[in-house]
């Protein structure tokens, strides 16, 4: 079973920050928070992973509280092409990835 | 350009009939694998393979089979299909250790009907 909890699903408006949470209250400390993306039916993308610091890249930045019980996945500018289902993963080195249901984030225009 | 690259892309077959669908990545990495996707089941892991000759059961292996004699390819093979298969299956690779330290790259998907 997936270890983490996500709304399923959201509304964004277009050019705004779309704020996704993901809950994991029961993470190690050996486990990292990972997202991954799917975009209609393709493949899922990555996004961004963490361990404890917050993270930032190009697509996305990466927010997990003090206590690692929850983060949040910011797309800080988000278009209609970010429309998708997004996936918060936890896992350790040795564990499999499980994909849960994930948050369907809607773009509206 | 790094790609996964699935063969086909949509597949119909009839029950009992074999069939093998191939996924094959240009990046040189180690590790592949193998998922379904179901509606409301999410995507579950079939098999997967740390380096060439090395395979192990995923979630839900039965039914499937899979081979690594070479690094790039990673052929799914299903050697009586039937209904039950119906899905959308994944290939992924990532450099080493199954996407802990470097994402996963997936393929874009085949889709499969067994009538």
């Amino acid at each position: 079973d997936a270890k983490t909890t996500q709304p399923t699903s959201m509304d964004c408006a277009e050019g705004r920050a779309a704020n996704l949470p993901c809950n994991h209250s029961t993470i190690s400390g050996n486990e990292y928070v990972y997202w991954y993306r799917q975009i209609h039916s393709q493949g899922p993308q990555y996004i961004i992973h963490g361990l404890k610091n917050n993270e930032t890249n190009e697509m996305a930045s990466l927010i997990i509280t003090e206590d690692r019980k929850s983060s949040t996945l910011i797309l800080p500018h988000a278009t209609l092409r970010d429309t998708a289902v997004y996936y918060c993963i936890v896992r350790a080195r040795d564990d499999k990835i499980i994909f849960g249901k994930g948050t369907r984030l809607h773009i509206l225009p | 350009e790094a790609q996964v690259t699935q063969n086909p892309r949509y597949l119909i077959t009839v029950t009992g009939k074999k069939l093998t669908v191939t996924c094959s990545q240009n990046m040189n990495h180690e590790y592949m694998s193998w998922y379904r996707q179901d509606p409301g089941l999410g995507l579950r892991q079939i098999y997967y393979s740390m380096n060439v000759e090395v395979t192990d059961k995923g979630d839900v292996p039965e039914g499937y089979k899979v081979s690594r004699k070479e690094k790039r390819n990673f052929p799914l093979i299903l050697e009586s299909p039937s209904p039950n298969q119906t899905s959308l299956y994944f290939c992924a690779s990532s450099p080493e250790d199954g996407g802990f330290n470097s994402p996963l790259h997936f393929g874009n998907g085949t889709r499969l009907t067994v009538t």
